[in-house]
């Protein structure tokens, strides 16, 4: 099916730094969605994206919606240790069914204190 | 307010046995989603419901896969017989009706198949 490229898929980063993460598709989507996924937990919606060209903030958290609808980046400024997760990009095809989500595989995110 | 409730949250099983998970949606969302997750193949979408109805079942891997909704808050997905290879978290969420609503997700049900 198709996929969604995120990267990277590993960061390993010092509190306080910013974090940059991304998601790109050759296909073009409706909608694009950044979630977390704590240990033993289900993914937590953190920002939702519905406009080519968005940017929409959520506290130390910032997303955009790629002009091509082909890609999002989420920003995290100031890590703090409760950061650490998995953050996953989702999204819905344009052309597809707009109820089935494509994910990408996931960014792990390790903060050190 | 309530969030997708799934149940067990835990399941140990030898193989060939018949395992039930069960979902319990956001009152008031007509979609509810079946997700797996595996770290080699991230989240799949198995199947979805609009009002109780399967929508769409083409991620569902085998006939040994089969998933119900009785009623508005409640959900069954059923392996039989199950298989070590079964073994991931599934995940249960749900989402309002209109276009590109996002899901929201309940905690998962950790499978191991012996």
């Amino acid at each position: 099916g198709q996929q969604l490229n995120q990267s990277p898929q590993s960061m390993f980063i010092q509190e306080g730094e910013d974090v940059s993460m991304n998601c790109t598709s050759s296909s073009i989507f409706n909608t694009w969605l950044w979630y977390k996924q704590d240990p033993g937990e289900g993914p937590v919606l953190l920002i939702a994206l519905y406009k080519a060209g968005e940017l929409t903030s959520n506290g130390r958290l910032t997303a955009q919606f790629g002009i091509t609808r082909k890609d999002s980046f989420l920003n995290i400024s100031a890590s703090i240790p409760s950061d650490v997760g998995i953050y996953f990009c989702a999204g819905h095809l344009s052309g597809g069914s707009n109820y089935k989500l494509t994910f990408g595989k996931g960014t792990l995110l390790t903060v050190n204190p | 307010d309530a969030g997708v409730i799934q149940s067990p949250r835990h399941e140990v099983t030898e193989m060939g046995q018949e395992v039930t998970l069960r979902c319990k949606p956001i009152s008031g969302h007509d979609y509810l989603f079946w997700y797996r997750q595996t770290m080699m193949r991230g989240l799949e979408l198995l199947i979805y419901f609009n009002n109780n109805v399967p929508i769409d079942d083409s991620g569902m891997p085998e006939d040994r896969f089969s998933a119900k909704m009785p009623n508005a808050s409640f959900s069954t997905l059923k392996i039989q017989p199950s298989e070590p290879r079964d073994s991931a978290v599934y995940f249960c969420a749900s989402s309002l009706s209109g276009s590109n609503q996002p899901q929201h997700f309940g905690d998962g049900t950790r499978l191991s198949i012996l």
